[in-house]
Order: C-alpha cells, then structure tokens, then sequence
C-alpha cells in the first residue's frame, strides 16, 4: 500500500539556520510528490511539487526539494529559516490514476527559535 | 476573491444531530475533495467529485454523504453525528489533469481554510 512517512514530528531550528525536513514514501511507481504547508488555523498552501525530469526542485518562499529514487526520498531543505516560516509541513504522494487523492504523511512541526 | 471557501469556519453540535457543511471553489475546476484531519493532525482523503460525478469514496461512513450541485459546490452532509467526527474538514479543487506521453501529469490540490467541527 502507498503511504508517506515523516519522521520528524517535531523540529525547532533557530532563526539563519538551515533546515531539512525528511519524507519518506512507498509506491511502486515513480510517485508524484508534493510538499504543503500549514500555518496555524490556515488551510493548506503549496509549497512545490515534482512530477518528472529533474530531481531538484525549487518551489515558493525559498524552498526547494530532492527527489531521489533509490532512497524512496523526497526532503524538504531551506537554506535560511525565517520566524515565519514556523508551520506544520506536510509531504504527500498523489498515486498515478487513483482519482487524485494525495495520501499524507503524518506532518511535521517546526518551531524556530530567535 | 478567495479561491476555495468553507462555510462555517467553525461548528459545535450535540451528538446526534444533521449538520452540512457547504464548500466554493472559483477557480473554474473540474475536481473538488474532502479531506479529514484528526487531532493528531493526520490527513485522509474522504470524497472526490469529478463534474458533479463521485470518483473516490474512502470507506467513509455512510452518515457522511457528500453532495455536488455543480462543479463549483461540495457540500458535506453529516447524519447523527458522534463525538469522533470532531476534527477540521478541508475542501480542496484541481484543475483537470493533462495527459502525457508516458502517464498523465497531476495537478495541485488547492485548499480551503477549514471547518472544525466540535461534536459535544
């Protein structure tokens, strides 16, 4: 079966640093992956997505992301963490022709510190 | 302008009570879902409407009953509600997905800000 893992629930990192947030996925296929994010109260916004071609990408508010396949993995790094960025950070896989359902990691929450 | 909206941002009921929840999208797409989140913060797909037509149904009880109007409406209908239907409900929308050669491409979801729903 299809799920994602992420194995940090919790992350505080202070405010410079940078930051990777881990995710992990099983799928027999070359998934279509997706990061979100979630401020508190909020609804969920888009952070970047990967369909095909290359492996890196780069998405909105400094993000960017690392498809690699032999590690069923798909992290999540920031060069400098912003106050605002403090959010609950969600990974998903949306499963080739499964009426386009995206299946969610657990999240992980991140905290940073002044 | 809001791109996908929820109405009520909050609800609390009584166990056992009918409540609907009513969801928008402006964004001209073919596609709407519900999502469940838990209180541990954990994301599971409920419904998806493709054109007013059910495509997926996640073993979702049958007192949760989702209703399209039109492409742009997903509303949720909930019967005889229990405590353990407390949780925020999001709504999302797509756009089509565009085929591909090799496989068809998969569009973003875009999401509601949320319903969260308190069964007392």
């Amino acid at each position: 079966a299809q799920s994602v893992t992420q194995p940090d629930i919790h992350i505080t990192v202070s405010e410079g640093a940078s930051l990777e947030l881990r995710c992990n996925y099983s799928y027999g296929a070359t998934p279509y992956l997706f990061w979100y994010v979630q401020s508190p109260g909020q609804g969920l916004q888009l952070l970047l997505k990967y369909f095909s071609g290359d492996t890196l990408v780069q998405g909105i508010k400094g993000f960017e992301a690392e498809f690699k396949r032999s590690q069923s993995s798909f992290n999540l790094r920031k060069p400098s963490v912003h106050w605002s960025d403090a959010a609950e950070y969600f990974c998903a896989v949306g499963p080739y022709n499964q009426g386009g359902k995206l299946i969610f990691g657990q999240g992980t929450e991140l905290s940073v510190k002044p | 302008d809001t791109a996908v909206s929820q109405t009520p941002k909050y609800l609390v009921t009584q166990m056992g009570n009918d409540k609907s929840i009513k969801c928008e999208q402006n964004l001209g797409h073919d596609t709407m879902y519900w999502y469940k989140q838990d209180s541990k913060k954990f994301l599971k797909i409920m419904f998806s409407y493709n054109n007013k037509e059910l495509i997926i149904n996640e073993t979702v009880p049958n007192r949760f009953s989702p209703k399209s109007p039109d492409k742009a409406h997903l509303n949720l209908h909930i019967n005889s509600l229990e405590l353990g239907d407390s949780a925020v409900y999001f709504c999302a929308s797509s756009p089509p997905r565009l085929g591909l050669a090799g496989g068809g491409t998969y569009n973003e979801q875009f999401f509601g800000p949320g319903t969260r729903l308190t069964v007392l």
